[in-house]
């Protein structure tokens, strides 16, 4: 079984500082991560991914995430926050070796404050 | 341009009354994907399918139905066997069953039973 879990409902941060956004992840074998972005009553909206290589995933828009095997988890980042990055943002995780699907966490609400 | 277009964007239904949503993708991907999102939930497997004439149940699959006749559509039903239908539902797609790239979503449909 595959699963992912987004331990903070909402973040708040000031804009021009750094962003964190947590995800942690369980799958049997290697994982593929993917981080989406959603604004309000659309779809959801590719910003990164991790297959395989550099730990460090560099995505749209100036976010980046790093993979960290050892403690099964994939951090959205941001050196300077924007207010025009508020919005929802989901981490999604397959297992290779098995899923034939993608599921996604519970999605934590960026507010970034002017 | 390419890519997945949801239709209606909003939908009212009356008790014990079913309704189609649409999903058609003009992006020559295999793999279509329909999930439920509802707030602080995140998103959840309905059904998919990885080949014309073939899907397969999700995590929630009870109350809905779908049909996969032509590569390019895959419509979601929500009969009345479902007992809490208002949601936003999303449909996706993926270039194959690899999903190395991840889904590329739809515009999302706004469910309400009135």
């Amino acid at each position: 079984a595959q699963s992912v879990a987004q331990p903070e409902d909402q973040v708040n941060v000031a804009e021009g500082n750094p962003l964190t956004v947590k995800c942690t992840y369980s799958v049997s074998g290697n994982p593929y991560l993917f981080w989406y972005v959603q604004y309000p009553n659309r779809g959801l909206q590719f910003l990164l991914k991790y297959i395989t290589g550099d730990n460090l995933v560099k995505g749209s828009y100036g976010f980046e995430a790093e993979f960290n095997k050892s403690q099964t988890s994939f951090h959205l980042k941001k050196p300077s926050a924007l207010v025009s990055d508020s919005a929802l943002y989901f981490c999604a995780v397959r297992d290779a070796g098995s899923a034939r699907q993608l599921t996604f966490g519970s999605g934590t609400q960026l507010t970034v404050l002017p | 341009d390419g890519g997945i277009t949801q239709s209606p964007k909003y939908l009212f239904r009356k008790e014990g009354q079913n309704v189609t949503l649409s999903c058609e993708q003009n992006l020559n991907h295999d793999a279509m994907y329909w999930y439920r999102q509802d707030p602080g939930q995140g998103l959840r497997l309905i059904y998919y399918s990885q080949i014309v004439n073939d899907f397969q149940k999700g995590d929630i699959a009870e109350g809905y139905s779908v049909s996969r006749e032509k590569k390019e559509s895959f419509p979601l039903t929500v009969t009345s066997a479902q007992k809490n239908p208002t949601a936003f539902y999303l449909c996706a797609s993926s270039i194959d069953r690899s999903l190395n790239y991840g889904y590329t979503f739809g515009s999302g449909t706004r469910l309400t039973v009135v």
